[in-house]
């Protein structure tokens, strides 16, 4: 089933620009994550968030967690047309043994910036 | 160091005949995860190895679909009498146990003529 779904499904922006995506889940979480897929390639990672923090930076990528609201946003600043890849967001729950649960997806968002 | 591996990277067969997908988890990575992705999708959760727990197979859609890890390192994905509908890219990823970032390969790309 889905958990987390972002939105909008597609950004076009121009380069310089900044990208907000929105990412919402439905179930209580562990860790959020977002990954950057480029074409046919595999999914890099690039940021995650635990549940006990509000937000987290790193270079040129914002990430907030609200978990009242259970969603998340990722913020690309100063955008660049390398930037231009799909982004997934990806939950992760609790286990009984604290170990490492699966990861569930949303369906991405394009992204695509203009130079 | 090596990321994950995936071979092959591409594989075109023929629907009825068994393919087998391997996989090459980063060393010392304790947890391996199949995923599947189908064209312009998300990535749907297959299967989860975690140390010498039983795995999570939950995402296995059917029985023609088997993986197994060995040693606790290496694992190949088992797909049987291949069908159109398992044309996909198939992921998989690795992770310790903490942090939970999981790192993945570059996918197979499994085409059923």
């Amino acid at each position: 089933s889905q958990q987390g779904e972002e939105d909008p499904q597609a950004l076009s922006i121009q380069e310089g620009e900044n990208a907000t995506m929105n990412c919402s889940y439905k179930t209580s979480i562990n860790n959020l994550q977002w990954y950057r897929q480029n074409s046919g390639r595999g999914l890099v990672h690039l940021i995650l968030i635990r549940s006990n923090e509000r937000e987290k930076h790193s270079g040129r990528l914002r990430v907030t967690l609200d978990t009242s609201k259970k969603s998340s946003s990722l913020l690309i600043t100063a955008s660049r047309a390398a930037d231009t890849a799909s982004y997934f967001c990806a939950t992760d729950r609790l286990t009984y043994t604290g170990a490492n649960s699966k990861l569930t997806f949303g369906k991405g968002i394009t992204l695509s910036v203009r130079p | 160091g090596a990321g994950v591996s995936q071979s092959p990277s591409n594989k075109v067969t023929e629907k009825g005949k068994d393919v087998e997908l391997r996989c090459d988890p980063i060393s010392g990575h304790t947890a391996l995860y199949w995923y599947r992705q189908s064209l312009g999708q998300g990535l749907e959760f297959l299967i989860y190895f975690q140390g010498n727990s039983a795995p999570d197979k939950s995402g296995l859609p059917s029985d023609r679909f088997s993986a197994e890890r060995t040693g606790g390192s290496v694992s190949t994905l088992t797909i049987q009498r291949t069908q159109q509908e398992d044309s996909a890219v198939y992921l998989c990823a690795s992770s310790s146990m903490v942090p939970y970032e999981q790192y993945f390969g570059p996918g197979t790309r499994l085409t059923v003529t």
